[in-house]
């Protein structure tokens, strides 16, 4: 049963650190997105990539977030510095195409205090 | 600019009794339409999608969607509820049309009572 891998699960962090997550989408797809969710603004898509190259990271506070794909099975995604309003669950999401389903990961939660 | 409405935050249901989530819709072009289910602590999952073709689709769970162009609608429905139904519902789409990214609506708690 192939899934979408996230790591870690559980981040707590103090202000000014940085923050790494990491997302192992399913093999042989091609898209990537990276989604943050929170009460108060739902989801929201932060950055994608097609065949590794980014997209649109048009979501993304530019100054302290960056996302990229080292290698086809791998994604990440980077805070430095972390800020307490970061705190989010943190979704990758990975797809066959670009417009078709996506398929989830578990999420990492990020705890910025 | 595309767009998604789900002007319900909770629908509240009784276990057994037929159960609608809506969902509205904003495009240029043509949608694609989907439908995501989030249980408590884990990912989004898909449920169903429209493209093209049959407006009455069905997903997982014995749910299904109607796509409703003239009303841009795209309502979940399932004739019976069940209480492990409850669940945070999400309605998508994308602008065929165009190469957009694509939107998620806000969600809808949906709350099965036994």
């Amino acid at each position: 049963d192939a899934r979408v891998t996230q790591t870690p699960r559980h981040k707590v962090t103090e202000m000014g650190q940085e923050v790494t997550m990491r997302c192992q989408p399913i093999l042989g797809h091609n898209t990537v997105f990276w989604y943050r969710q929170t009460m108060m603004q739902g989801l929201e898509l932060l950055a994608y990539f097609r065949n590794r190259a980014p997209l649109d990271d048009s979501g993304m506070p530019k100054d302290r977030f960056s996302a990229e794909m080292p290698d086809a099975t791998l994604a990440t995604l980077k805070i430095q510095p972390s800020e307490p309003r970061d705190s989010a669950v943190y979704f990758c999401a990975s797809g066959l195409v670009l417009w078709d389903e996506q398929y989830f990961g578990p999420g990492t939660r990020l705890t910025v205090t | 600019a595309q767009s998604v409405a789900q002007p319900e935050d909770q629908v509240n249901v009784a276990e057994g009794n037929p159960l609608t989530v809506k969902c509205t819709y904003s495009v240029s072009g043509n949608p694609y339409l989907f439908w995501y289910v989030q249980y408590p602590n884990r990912g989004l999952q898909f449920l169903l999608k429209y493209i093209t073709g049959d407006n009455l689709v069905k997903g997982s769970y014995g749910f299904e969607a109607e796509f409703n162009k003239s009303q841009t609608s795209f309502h979940l429905k399932k004739p019976s509820a069940l209480v492990s139904d409850s669940a945070l519902y999400f309605c998508a789409v994308r602008d065929y049309s165009s190469a957009s990214k694509i939107i998620f609506g806000s969600g809808t708690r949906l709350s099965i009572r036994p």
